[in-house]
């Protein structure tokens, strides 16, 4: 099945730096790679997703690049804030009703003033 | 409000009883699944429900049944409380014709036996 990697586990960062939180994926059949945000006590939310035929997608101060190849994708958020502070599951899957999606391990970033 | 809600929100008992979690998505989805979060916060599939029909079950003991009535609704039933069975239960269902991405999560249910 799916081994997802998700690298670093804590991630402290001063306000307005960049942050990036780096996947690796073992199936070469994954082809949807989703992002998602956990704030204390709350479920995940899907921040973003990317497709295996893109190798960017970027939404306002969230970016999201892979590489097929090296099966490997990122996280990139620039001109961080406090609000930003969270865990960040990264996620991949193929598609259809039974596909599921494993998710990385996550990263608790931290965003200091 | 739309949303997936999950009751309860906390949920403390004693080993050896059962206990069912109860959850609703009012979005329209025809998919909805079981997440289980460790105290690591590790998130795994335990099962999916497609309108009514078991397509995911992954290795769970069969101490969780999970029962879906109708394609709003899945609860999930847990015979037999052991302490390891401690953790967070996610609730997330997914819009028509995208199985197995975007999802949308529920609150979570926050369990611990003791």
């Amino acid at each position: 099945g799916e081994n997802v990697e998700q690298h670093p586990s804590t991630l402290s960062v001063q306000e307005g730096d960049s942050a990036v939180i780096k996947c690796t994926y073992s199936d070469s059949a994954s082809n949807y790679f989703p992002w998602y945000k956990q704030e204390l006590g709350k479920g995940p939310q899907l921040i973003i997703d990317i497709r295996s035929n893109v190798g960017e997608k970027k939404d306002q101060r969230i970016a999201v690049t892979l590489n097929k190849t090296a099966k490997h994708f990122s996280l990139h958020i620039t001109e961080t804030q406090p609000e930003d502070s969270a865990v960040y599951f990264c996620a991949a899957s193929g598609t259809g009703t039974a596909s599921k999606l494993t998710f990385g391990t996550g990263t608790r970033l931290q965003v200091t003033l | 409000d739309t949303a997936v809600s999950q009751t309860p929100k906390y949920l403390v008992t004693q080993m050896g009883n059962d206990k069912s979690i109860k959850c609703e998505q009012n979005l329209g989805h025809d998919t909805m699944y079981w997440y289980k979060q460790d105290s690591k916060k590790f998130l795994k599939i335990m099962f999916s429900y497609n309108n009514k029909e078991l397509i995911i079950n992954e290795t769970v003991p069969n101490r969780f049944s999970p029962k879906s009535p109708d394609k709003a609704h899945l609860n999930l039933h847990i015979n037999s409380l052991e302490l390891g069975d401690s953790a967070v239960y996610f609730c997330a269902s997914s819009p028509p014709g995208q199985g197995g991405e975007k999802l949308f999560f529920g609150s979570g249910t926050q369990l611990s036996v003791l």
